[in-house]
Formats: structure tokens, C-alpha cells, sequence
């Protein structure tokens, strides 16, 4: 049991350049989320998906696109990268089902933007 | 709006002392609410949650209370040891189980 998986751990992009982060849980959550954080920062959120097949806009969802591919995967893409785009990118997933509330993240895609 | 705030963005403490993290929320009509720990380099971890209609709850060396009234959630670790160092954040659930966080109170234990 892996939990939350992201990929690429690390990666530089030149701006306009576009790329996708992926994220992957084996915890059966319905729920799947996008976060950004910056340095001193506290989490926030960009997307969401409540549920396969659904997704949300967040707080910060400008300069980003994301895809629910099943249950188990959701991906973050940048279309054209920008510097302020320059952050660690978390992806976290939750239950949905009632029980614990808690989400679970994953250990943090690390994108500068040049 | 809804926001989720700390006291102290740095708390220093001596080793095996006890330490007491505090955090402020605004929105009366949150019901559950997470202490993460962030250890550098690393995704936010899970320490222990609350919900609403309960004031204090208790971990292993870790204690959350909530006072409602004044709207004040504290995360308390007792016998604090150098593997405690890392940034906290509380966080409370707004809609659709989207968590608000706050911006982190950074840890330090001094051998």
C-alpha cells in the first residue's frame, strides 16, 4: 500500500512551456485534490475531485487544467508555465464516504519555472 | 471569508519539555479539524483530528483542543523530542470536504 504517489519528484520548465503532474492513490478514495504551496506558505488549493468523473475549481485553479482519469489518478496540467507558477505541488485524496475526514497527501512535486 | 490562522509562526522549545501550538479559525460553522505535521522536503503529515462536538481528544504524546467559543484550536506535544521539529498547520473543512489551511507554526527543539 503506496498511499498517494506523485511523479515527477522534481522538474524545471522555461516559461510557456507546458507539462503534466501525476498522482496516484491505492486507498480506493473517492475524493482527490491539487494543492500548491509556497515558501512559508500554508497549502492551497487549485482543483478537486469530489468523485470519479467530477472536478472542481479551488481557490488558485487560473493557469492550470486538471483530469480525473479513474478512480485511482489525477493529473495536474500547466498549459503554458509561467514563473509564478514556481511552487511544490501536493496531491492529497480522502474517503468521501464519511468516517475520517482526513486527507492524505503525497510527498510533493518540486516545478520551477524559468 | 473563511481563513484558518496561527499565533506564532516559530516556537522554540527545550528538548523533553512540553510544547504547545496554537491556531485561530474564523468560520463557526467548521466542524472537523486537522493538525498536519510537514517535515522538510516531505508532504503534510496526519497527527490528529477533532470534530465539533468534542473539546479535547488525545494521541500518543499529542493532545488537540478545541474552544469553540473563542473559535481556538491547540495542538500540545508533551515530552518534545528533536524528531518533533517540523512545520504544523491546523486546518478545518469548508465545503465539500475541501480543507482550509493555515499558514504553519515551525517547530524548533533545542537539545
Amino acid at each position: 500500500n503506496a498511499g498517494v504517489t506523485q511523479t515527477p519528484k522534481f522538474q524545471v520548465l522555461k516559461t510557456g512551456q507546458s507539462m503534466t503532474l501525476q498522482c496516484a492513490q491505492d486507498m480506493n478514495h473517492n475524493s482527490m485534490y491539487w494543492y500548491r504551496q509556497d515558501p512559508g506558505m500554508g497549502l492551497r488549493l487549485i482543483y478537486y475531485s469530489a468523485s470519479e468523473g467530477t472536478t472542481d475549481k479551488g481557490e488558485v485553479p487560473n493557469g492550470y487544467n486538471v483530469s480525473r482519469l479513474n478512480k485511482r489518478e489525477f493529473s495536474l496540467r500547466l498549459e503554458s508555465a509561467a514563473p509564478s507558477q514556481t511552487s511544490v505541488y501536493f496531491c492529497a485524496s480522502h474517503t468521501g464516504t464519511g468516517g475520517t475526514d482526513t486527507q492524505y497527501f503525497g510527498p510533493g512535486t518540486r516545478l520551477t519555472v524559468l | 471569508g473563511e481563513s484558518v490562522g496561527l499565533h506564532l509562526p516559530t516556537l522554540s522549545v527545550q528538548e523533553g519539555d512540553n510544547s504547545i501550538i496554537n491556531c485561530a479559525y474564523s468560520n463557526s460553522a467548521s466542524d472537523y479539524f486537522i493538525w498536519y505535521k510537514q517535515e522538510s522536503g516531505k508532504g503534510p503529515q496526519f497527527i490528529i483530528d477533532i470534530r465539533s462536538n468534542m473539546d479535547k481528544r488525545q494521541g500518543q504524546r499529542v493532545t488537540v483542543l478545541l474552544n469553540k467559543t473563542v473559535k481556538h484550536l491547540s495542538l500540545q506535544i508533551a515530552a518534545t523530542q528533536p524528531g518533533d521539529s517540523a512545520v504544523y498547520f491546523c486546518a478545518e473543512n469548508g465545503s465539500s470536504y475541501k480543507l482550509i489551511f493555515g499558514s504553519g507554526t515551525r517547530l524548533l527543539v533545542r537539545p
